[in-house]
């Protein structure tokens, strides 16, 4: 069956410190992969996009960077967390017309 | 540009009431994506529609691809049905990306 795990689901991170999110998908092969963000009170925001393994398209210049080391294997990073890094995090999958998105995952940076 | 429009922003119902959350989109897609997001975060997809409409137990998704246009509705709401839904479009093509209403928060009082 067609799933994706998404985690942690929450996560509380210092300013400075790394992150590392992990999204893997299953049932599928080579799906486009999402990033996206939701800031308090704001819309899902795309983060970053992959439409195959080592490709990683940037839509929002910001302190994160995405690695696809994998067909079915997306990670979210960073090297040193801001507080505006702070939100809701979500990878999800697409093929075709069919979607699918992770549980999330809510970061607090303190 | 691709946008995803949600009305209304905020809603409050009682319950018991039949509530509607509009979504209209700007050109032509594949795909629309109906979720919901409870206070935690997590994320739920309700339905995936092409044409026509849906529906699963006291929800109802409709889409008109001519209007550029979708609603859902909840017959008999209820207080758990409090939470914030959201419209996802995926627009054609092999890259197409998933682009995000901002959310309809929907509070039901019992």
């Amino acid at each position: 069956s067609q799933t994706i795990h998404q985690w942690p689901a929450t996560l509380v991170q210092p300013v400075g410190s790394p992150l590392s999110l992990e999204c893997t998908v299953e049932g599928t092969s080579n799906p486009n992969l999402y990033w996206y963000r939701q800031a308090a009170g704001r819309g899902l925001q795309l983060l970053f996009y992959s439409v195959g393994i080592g490709q990683i398209s940037s839509e929002v210049p910001q302190n994160l960077s995405a690695s696809r080391p994998q067909d079915r294997q997306f990670i979210l990073s960073s090297k040193k967390l801001l507080l505006s890094d702070s939100g809701f995090y979500l990878c999800a999958w697409s093929r075709d017309s069919r979607a699918f998105f992770g549980q999330g995952t809510r970061l607090t940076v303190v | 540009k691709n946008e995803v429009e949600q009305s209304p922003q905020n809603l409050t119902a009682q319950e018991g009431e039949f509530i509607t959350i509009n979504c209209s989109y700007s050109v032509g897609i594949s795909a629309l994506h109906w979720l919901q997001q409870h206070p935690g975060g997590g994320i739920v997809s309700l339905f995936m529609l092409s044409s026509g409409k849906k529906k699963h137990g006291r929800l109802i998704a409709t889409i008109n691809i001519q209007e550029k246009h979708s609603s859902l509705h909840i017959t008999a709401s209820h207080p758990r049905d409090s939470a914030v839904y959201i419209c996802a479009v995926r627009y054609g093509g092999s890259q197409g990306n998933l682009i995000f209403g901002k959310g309809t928060k929907l509070s039901v009082k019992p």
